[in-house]
């Protein structure tokens, strides 16, 4: 089985500067790796994947992750964020081969301006 | 070009009773997932559906049930509903697997009294 820990339940940063959401994976095989955004009322959106290759992975809005292997990490960073980045982030898995996605518990970024 | 389309967007049910969720794909999505997102919390799979046929079942009792229609569509049912079943259904539609990443609607937020 897979599980998500998001070692951040909230992260409150000021406008224009960077930010690093943390989350950690377990699994005994193989896994995919996503972020989605959650803005108020709305549904999820792909912020970005990692299937496999290279270790950075670059997505939408600026942001971009690193997959860590060792430390089974899978860290979202955007070196500098704006107001409308507001909103739930979820850091999720998948194993290869599976159907569905096991989330975390989500951290929730709040931007001041 | 229209994403997954989910309704209703409210509902209130009284404990005991049943209630029908709809989802409409994304245009070229055959595959459909349900997830259950209670207040604070990422979102939990319920079940997926592909050609008609519940793929894969997540860790929810048989109250909850779904079907598949030729068009692609869903419907998520939910019987002798529980107090604890109040939370946000996510409707989800990927092209087969879910490494293409999910398309998510906005949800139906289910209230139960």
């Amino acid at each position: 089985a897979q599980s998500v820990t998001q070692l951040d339940s909230q992260v409150p940063v000021f406008e224009e500067a960077p930010v690093e959401l943390r989350c950690n994976y377990s699994s005994s095989v193989s896994v995919y790796l996503f972020w989605y955004v959650q803005y108020p009322n709305q549904g999820l959106q792909l912020l970005l994947k990692y299937l496999s290759g290279s270790t950075l992975v670059k997505g939408i809005n600026g942001f971009e992750a690193e997959f860590n292997k060792s430390q089974t990490s899978f860290h979202l960073r955007k070196p500098s964020v704006h107001i409308s980045d507001t909103a739930e982030y979820f850091c999720a898995v998948s194993a290869q081969g599976a159907q569905k996605l096991v989330f975390g518990q989500g951290t929730r970024l709040t931007i001041n301006p | 070009d229209a994403g997954v389309t989910q309704s209703p967007t409210h509902l209130i049910k009284t404990r005991g009773q049943q209630v029908t969720l709809r989802c409409s794909p994304k245009s070229g999505h055959d595959t459909v997932s349900w997830y259950q997102q209670a207040l604070g919390q990422g979102p939990q799979f319920i079940f997926q559906y592909y050609e008609e046929e519940e793929r894969q079942r997540g860790n929810f009792p048989d109250r909850f049930s779904g079907h598949q229609f030729p068009n692609y569509s869903s419907e998520l049912n939910v019987n002798a509903l529980l107090l604890g079943d109040s939370a946000l259904y996510l409707c989800a539609s990927t092209l087969g697997q879910i490494l293409y990443g999910y398309t998510f609607g906005s949800g139906t937020r289910l209230t139960v009294v």
